[in-house]
């Protein structure tokens, strides 16, 4: 079975852009939760969804978004990009909201110059 | 709130010696998981053990074992054996049966000496 692929797995944005990241779940999981990676706060939950619905969101401001597809597959768009928002951007998978296994992908990491 | 604590920045062990990881937490929810994940310098989080606070006895994965003290809201992940490939950021995590979440400590970094 494959496992949790993100694209891409590098980007360089520019301050004041935006972007966006996919995360292809493991076939058949339809959870997908997000988080960010950093040196000084380490790692922070972002959100989740399943089945195309928002189900948890962490403390981040709006410019923090995501959706999910009816294919499970979901995108984590970040707009006006600030320095601070340099990280490594993980994608995580589970085949619902209750499960405990879940399974990471290799990650996004995004610097902005 | 929840929170997890790994004291530890920092630890050096010789190959095929055993080494402890540290892992405290605190919660008043009577119904969480506890993880462990290694990440190498690739940046891919992998799951290595779980430990259900139900869970009656410590669980074992393999070369890892969780020691699991419910009371003392500890639950130490513990290798032996330990090979070069260990070598890694260790991540204690803590998740709810009600929450989809996880709730991560600073993590700690392990070093195998050949």
């Amino acid at each position: 079975k494959a496992g949790v692929t993100q694209t891409p797995r590098y980007l360089i944005k520019t301050r004041g852009q935006q972007v966006t990241l996919s995360c292809s779940p493991i076939s058949g999981h339809r959870s997908v939760s997000w988080y960010q990676q950093t040196p000084g706060q380490g790692l922070q939950f972002l959100f989740e969804y399943f089945s195309e619905t928002q189900r948890n969101k962490g403390n981040f401001p709006g410019r923090f978004s995501g959706r999910q597809f009816s294919n499970s597959r979901s995108e984590m768009n970040v707009s006006t990009l600030e320095l601070g928002d340099s990280a490594l951007y993980l994608c995580a998978s589970s085949w619902g909201t209750e499960a405990y296994e879940q399974y990471f992908g290799p990650g996004t990491r995004l610097t902005v110059t | 709130a929840q929170k997890i604590t790994q004291t530890q920045p920092g630890m050096f062990v010789q190959e095929k010696e055993a080494v402890t990881l540290d892992c405290t937490y605190d919660t008043s929810d009577p119904s969480y998981g506890l993880f462990w994940y290694k990440q190498p310098s690739s940046g891919e989080m992998i799951f290595l053990i779980y430990q259900g606070s139900y869970d009656q006895q410590n669980a074992t994965e393999g070369r890892y074992s969780l020691n699991f003290q419910k009371a003392r809201k500890s639950a130490n992940l513990v290798i032996s054996a330990s090979q070069l490939g260990d070598s890694a950021m260790y991540f204690c995590a803590m998740r709810f049966h009600t929450r989809n979440q996880f709730y991560f400590g600073t993590g700690t970094s392990l070093t195998v000496i050949p």
